[in-house]
This record gives structure tokens, sequence and C-alpha cells, in this order.
């Protein structure tokens, strides 16, 4: 069956550097992948998706590729905050369901 | 738009007694979602509605757990009995179309079985 995961179970970076989070999956290439923000007791957030015929997705600080080769999907936070400390979700759509990986829990140090 | 609201918001409840948690789409999204978020497993998707009608419920553990969504607006998860294992966070979330768009997630349900 079709397993998405992320790596680190945890990273830590120093304000003012890039973040960079890793999702990898197995067997076939999902159409998408989603990439969600979680924050302690609440719901996740999504953040951007990318699909299959996308290299590369931008929103402000944040990039997402997918490189399907490599299976995996990089998720980088440039300029980090101590703000931007949260749980990061990745999801890969197929089936017509969305699965999630088990999450990495960033934290920028000040 | 008041997002996808759930409640309770926490729940402490006894081995064996029955428990409903509750969820209020988004308004005009035609698809539903139940998942269970554990430390061991992550977020784990339960069942899935579109237009009201059950698609996908083979991510629901056994038969002591029961979705229903009368209408549009209201869907309920129902665990019966109850059992320690059980704890765990519930979210509700919702989209526009299935899960092809942006999932949308309630703040989630607090379970603690004791």
């Amino acid at each position: 069956s079709q397993k998405i995961e992320q790596n680190s179970e945890a990273l830590n970076i120093q304000e003012g550097k890039t973040a960079t989070l890793t999702c990898n999956y197995t067997n076939y290439s999902p159409a998408y992948l989603q990439w969600y923000r979680q924050d302690p007791g609440r719901g996740p957030v999504f953040l951007l998706l990318i699909r299959e015929n996308e290299k590369e997705k931008r929103k402000e600080r944040l990039k997402v590729t997918f490189d399907t080769t490599l299976k995996q999907s990089l998720f980088h936070i440039t300029a980090s905050q101590p703000a931007d400390s949260a749980t990061y979700l990745c999801a890969q759509f197929g089936n017509e369901k969305l699965t999630f990986g088990t999450g990495t829990r960033l934290t920028i140090i000040p | 738009d008041a997002g996808v609201i759930q409640s309770p918001r926490h729940e402490v409840t006894e081995m064996g007694q029955e428990v409903t948690l509750r969820c209020k789409p988004i308004s005009g999204h035609n698809s539903l979602f139940w998942y269970r978020q554990t430390m061991m497993r992550g977020l784990e998707l339960l069942i899935y509605f579109n237009n009201n009608v059950p698609i996908d419920d083979s991510g629901m553990p056994e038969d002591r757990f029961s979705a229903k969504m009368p209408n549009a607006s209201f869907s309920t998860l129902k665990i019966q009995p109850s059992e320690p294992r059980d704890s765990a966070v519930y979210f509700c979330a919702s989209s526009l179309f299935r899960a092809r768009d942006t999932i949308y997630f309630g703040e989630g349900s607090w379970l603690t079985v004791v």
C-alpha cells in the first residue's frame, strides 16, 4: 500500500536560517502533495499544494518542491522566525483520499 | 465563515460509555471527513462523506465506531462502547470536492476514555 513518510520527527533551526523538511512516498507517484501546519491544540491548516507535473511552488517565505524521480517533496521556510515553530504535515492524494505523514515538529531557536 | 465547528472540544468518559462527537462543516462544502490523531499513528482517515453519502469507511477501526451525516450541515461520530485505546483527538474536516480540494479542519475533539 502507498505510504508517506516524514523522516524527521523533530527539527531545530536557528532563527533566520532556512528550514528544510522532507516527505517521502513509496510506490506510485501521487497526483499531488499538500503541506499543512499544525499548532499545539489546533487542527491542521493548509499551506501549499504541488502537483506531480510541477517542480516547485512558492508562497511568500515558503517553497515546496516535488521530485518524482526521488519520490520526495521538500518544504522550505526561508528567513525562519520563532513564529514558524509548529508541526508540519505532508499529505498525498491517491484513491480519492488524502493520507498524511506523521509530521515534523519544527522549532525555530531565537 | 465560522469554519468547521466541532463539539465537544474535550470529553472525558469512562470505559463502556457511549461517546458522540459532532461536526458542522463549512457551508457549501459537499465533502466531510473524520480523522483520528494519535502520537503513535498520526492522522488517520476514518470515514468520508460526499453529498451526505458515506463513500469510504475502510478506516473505521471496528463495529464500535459509526458515523452519520443526516444533512449537509451536520455529522456525528459515535463510539459505543468506548475503550481506553479510543483516546485520541478526533478531527472533522470539510472540502468543496472530496480530497481533490483543500481540506479545512476543525479544532478537534479531545477524547479521553478512562
